[in-house]
């Protein structure tokens, strides 16, 4: 069974960093592409970036290029998001996805980041 | 890279039939058969509903169907039941070698 098991909620200040996590299992992590989707408080899906963990190569929306870092540890299997500065605007839920020829079929259950002096 | 541009809310008694359009441009929605149709209730990850603009993966309620014409993707739920109401949202590849989210509807069963 595909699985991406997303690491637990987060509470920040602004300035601080923060790497999340997305471990996948029941398939050939390094064969699919994982993605990441923000979703703001009562708000849409926003499409971040993806990588493929086989070769590392990262695509981003040119709205989150520079503002996040996309990685895999394929030894793992798990893939990361990550800011070295948080905002107050950061604050979301993330959802880790996996695309199937741009079918996003399997998602992890998000990781909710709060950012708050 | 705007998002592509979806109505507010959509709503319809039970047993109705009601459409999603997803409008974006030749740089994605139209230039590719790369769209997806996603289901997500409050507080729960999406659901992926509809792949590749027409196909239904396996479990998705034959109720569900996707369609294109030019720069504009539709979703069809037929025969609306409680269950379905949700926020729908579009997906679609890009030129730009990335992926843009509709701006999400909201569906209300009467």
């Amino acid at each position: 069974e595909v699985q991406l098991v997303q690491s637990g909620a987060e509470v920040k200040k602004p300035g601080e960093s923060l790497k999340i996590s997305c471990k996948g299992s029941g398939y050939t992590f390094t064969n699919y592409w994982i993605g990441w989707v923000r979703q703001m408080p009562g708000k849409g899906l926003e499409w971040m970036g993806l990588i493929y963990p086989g070769d590392s190569d990262t695509r981003y929306s040119p709205s989150f290029q520079g503002q996040v870092t996309i990685s895999a540890d394929k030894s793992i299997s798990t893939a990361y998001l990550q800011w070295t500065s948080l905002k107050v605007s950061d604050a979301a839920v993330y959802y880790c996805a996996r695309p199937d020829r741009g079918n996003y079929d399997y998602w992890g259950q998000g990781t909710l980041v709060t950012v708050s002096s | 890279q705007s998002a592509l541009t979806q109505p507010a809310s959509v709503s319809g008694f039970p047993g109705q039939s009601i459409t999603i359009s997803c409008t974006g441009t030749s740089n994605d929605v139209g230039g590719y058969n790369f769209v997806s149709w996603y289901q997500q209730h409050p507080g729960k990850a999406p659901k992926l509903m509809i792949c590749d603009v027409t196909n239904r993966p396996s479990g998705v309620s034959n109720r569900f169907s996707g369609s294109k014409s030019g720069n504009t993707a539709s979703l069809t739920i037929s025969g609306l039941q409680a269950e379905d109401e949700a926020d729908y949202y579009c997906l679609s590849y890009t030129s730009y070698i990335t992926y843009v989210f509709g701006t999400g509807t909201k569906v209300t069963v009467l």
